[in-house]
């Protein structure tokens, strides 16, 4: 079956820096996205992976490992606008996205 | 401002009853989907709609019917409902359905409630 593993809820404080990680089993693979969700409002688009390494935007980058099945969205500088749900997608060989239940990241002063 | 509306944002319906939700784009894209999304669970994608044709139906009860008139528009009809399809469900939007990168728009949702 497809999987998509992500932790469920992380802390951190503010200023500080955050991984996210996420994990996957998919059939094939056209890519990994990270999307943005603040409570009660529509997912976001933050970032599209589909070569290995490390793509930086801004405050936030996003890492690929085809081999090992796994990303990670890394957050600096955290401001408590980021408290929000972080969710993990993968496009299957049908280019169907394949979703994580999202982790909540909870910023603290 | 995503550019993907949805109405209405909160529905509450009895299990017999018929009610519809509206999704709308102003993006110029060619694709449509609509996923429930249940606390804690993954987005489950339902339906999807490439230039408006239905290319994917992901095992969802015929109590869910889907319509799409035209590249802008979505329709879900809702009847004879379960409590346990009470969930948020999204709309979403993207350039096509062939291209893997293309990202996809989402609505803000109608939180629904079945009683």
């Amino acid at each position: 079956g497809q999987n998509i593993d992500q932790p469920t809820e992380m802390t951190a404080t503010e200023g500080a820096i955050v991984q996210i990680n996420c994990t996957y089993q998919t059939s094939g693979f056209n890519g990994l996205f990270w999307y943005q969700q603040h409570a009660g409002e529509a997912p976001t688009f933050l970032s599209y992976n589909v070569l290995d390494g490390l793509e930086e935007k801004g405050r936030f980058s996003s890492f690929l490992s085809r081999s090992k099945g796994y990303s990670y969205l890394l957050l600096k500088e955290l401001q408590m606008k980021d408290s929000a749900s972080y969710l993990c997608a993968v496009a299957d060989s049908n280019y169907q996205l394949i979703w994580g239940a999202g982790t909540k990241l909870i910023i603290k002063p | 401002e995503t550019g993907v509306t949805q109405t209405p944002r909160h529905l509450v319906m009895g299990m017999t009853n018929k009610k519809s939700l509206k999704c709308e784009q102003h993006l110029g894209h060619n694709a449509m989907y609509w996923y429930k999304q249940s606390a804690k669970k993954p987005l489950e994608l339902m339906f999807v709609y490439n230039f408006k044709e239905q290319t994917e139906n992901n095992s969802v009860p015929s109590r869910f019917s889907p319509e799409c008139p035209n590249s802008s528009h979505l329709f879900l009809h809702l009847h004879t409902l379960q409590p346990e399809d009470s969930a948020l469900y999204l709309c979403a939007s993207s350039q096509t359905r062939q291209e893997p990168h293309d990202e996809q728009y989402f609505g803000p949702g109608t939180r629904l409630t079945v009683t």
